[in-house]
């Protein structure tokens, strides 16, 4: 069974902190994602990436970073963490194929910055 | 600019009616469509996908239809059921590697 995992279902932080969200994926699958997930909204893509060492930035990248030094591992970074980045995280990952373009999303991390 | 758009944020149907959700999008060189289906607390999980090489694609109680010439999509649930209450989020991919979601519709299946 395919399985893509984020380290926690639920984080409260405090403003300012240094917020480390971890995703891992056992297809081997070449693409990892994050998203955020806000009412009305949608999912928002943040960064991306595509192979080891590799990243995008997707469309609200602005006050994140991400790091990818393993293949299976897409972790997603805070550096500061602010209120208005209170959302849920979504981390998915793909297979690169031209037929494979679906993702398979983890479960998913409600964060919440106080 | 949104360029897939769910524009019906709500949607609340009968058990064993059709569920009709619709999808509209602007960018031409989408050419695959997926429908995700979300429950709270939870991850999306995939539902059904369409190739721009097709107008239908069916699978058990879940169709989507794609007009290309609109630009349009919908996913058709027949029956529907108290567990399809969900949200429903349209997918497009146009070649580059990530997909480009809707802002998504809360389905509710009243029994």
């Amino acid at each position: 069974d395919v399985k893509v995992t984020q380290s926690s279902r639920y984080l409260v932080k405090r403003t300012g902190e240094k917020v480390f969200l971890e995703c891992v994926q056992d297809m081997d699958h070449e693409n990892m994602f994050w998203y955020r997930q806000d009412p009305g909204l949608g999912l928002r893509l943040i960064y991306f990436s595509y192979d080891v060492k590799m990243k995008e930035k997707g469309d609200i990248p602005e006050g994140y970073s991400v790091s990818r030094e393993k293949k299976e591992r897409f972790s997603l970074i805070l550096e500061s963490a602010s209120t208005n980045q209170t959302s849920m995280y979504l981390c998915a990952s793909s297979s690169q194929g031209a037929s494979d373009t679906e993702a398979f999303f983890g479960q998913g991390t409600r964060l919440t910055v106080v | 600019d949104q360029q897939v758009k769910q524009n019906s944020p709500s949607l609340s149907v009968q058990e064993g009616r059709i569920s009709i959700l619709n999808c509209d999008y602007t960018n031409s060189m989408f050419d695959y469509f997926l429908w995700y289906k979300k429950y709270p607390a939870e991850g999306p999980t995939f539902l059904i996908s369409i190739s721009s090489i097709k107008d239908k694609n069916e699978d058990g109680r879940f169709t989507v239809f794609l007009n290309k010439s609109a630009k349009h999509l919908s996913l058709h649930i027949v029956p529907s059921q108290p567990g399809d209450s969900a949200v429903y989020f349209c997918a497009a991919f146009g070649g580059a590697r990530q997909l480009t979601f809707g802002s998504g519709t809360q389905l509710t299946v009243l029994p």
